[in-house]
C-alpha cells in the first residue's frame, strides 16, 4: 500500500531562518507523482508542486525548493528566508493513477509556524 | 487552471440528519474525488466519482453513509447521512485537469 510519512508534526522557527520539511514515501508503482500542498489557516489547499517519479531534478521557485531523491524515497521541501506568511500546514502527497486521473495519499502534515 | 466551488461552505447540523454537499468544476473532468479532513488531521480519500458509473469507495467508507452522485462531467454531490459528531470534518472535492485541484471545502459541524 502507498504511504507518505511526514515525521515532523510541528516546526517553529524565527522569521528569515531556512526551514526544511521532510517527506518520505512508500510505493510499489514505478510511475507516480509527488505533491506538496499548503493549507493556510483559512483552510483551502494551495497547490505548490507536482513532481514526476522519472524527474529527479531539484526544483526552485523563488524562496521554495524541493529535493527529490528516489534512492531514499524522499521529497523534501525547503523554504529559504522564511516569512510569517509561510505559516501554514504543509502536506506531502503521493499519487496513484486511475484512468488518467490521480488519487492522492496524503501525509499527516507539518504545521509550520514562523515567528516574527 | 480549474476553479472548483463547493456549497455550502460551512454548516452546523443536528445528529441524525443528512447534508448534501455540492461540487462544481468549471471544466469537464472524467473523475472527481471526495476527501475528508477530520479536525487536526490529514486528508483521507472517501471515494472516486466517475461520470456515468457508481462511485468507488475507499476502505472504511460505504455508500449508505456517503452516497455520491455524478450526473455530468462538471458536477458531483456527496451526502453525509445519519450524521453523528464524529462526522464533523472538512469535506473537499477534487478534480484532475493539468493538476490536482481542490475545492475550498465544506466545514461541517454535527451537534
Amino acid at each position: 500500500a502507498q504511504k507518505v510519512t511526514q515525521a515532523q508534526t510541528e516546526i517553529s522557527v524565527v522569521e528569515k531562518e531556512d526551514v526544511t520539511l521532510d517527506c518520505v514515501y512508500e510505493t510499489r508503482d514505478t510511475t507516480y507523482y509527488l505533491f506538496w500542498y499548503k493549507q493556510p489557516p483559512s483552510g483551502e489547499l494551495v497547490f505548490l508542486i507536482r513532481r514526476n517519479s522519472f524527474d529527479e531534478q531539484n526544483e526552485i521557485s523563488g524562496r521554495y525548493s524541493w529535493n527529490f531523491q528516489k534512492s531514499t524515497s524522499s521529497f523534501n521541501f525547503t523554504i529559504t528566508a522564511s516569512q510569517v506568511v509561510d505559516s501554514a500546514v504543509y502536506f506531502c502527497a503521493l499519487s496513484e493513477e486511475i484512468q488518467g486521473a490521480q488519487k492522492l495519499v496524503f501525509g499527516q502534515g507539518t504545521r509550520l509556524t514562523i515567528n516574527p | 487552471s480549474a476553479v472548483i466551488s463547493q456549497k455550502p461552505s460551512r454548516d452546523i447540523c443536528q445528529r441524525g440528519t443528512s447534508l448534501t454537499i455540492q461540487c462544481q468544476v468549471d471544466s469537464q473532468v472524467t473523475m472527481m474525488f471526495w476527501y475528508r479532513q477530520q479536525p487536526g488531521q490529514s486528508l483521507t480519500l472517501i471515494a472516486t466519482a466517475n461520470q456515468g458509473s457508481e462511485a468507488t469507495y475507499e476502505s472504511g467508507f460505504v455508500i449508505d453513509k456517503f452516497p455520491i452522485s455524478r450526473p455530468n462531467l462538471t458536477f458531483s454531490t456527496l451526502t453525509v447521512s445519519n450524521m453523528s459528531p464524529e462526522d464533523s470534518s472538512i469535506y473537499l472535492c477534487s478534480a484532475f485537469l493539468d493538476e490536482q485541484y481542490f475545492g475550498p471545502g465544506t466545514r461541517l459541524t454535527v451537534t
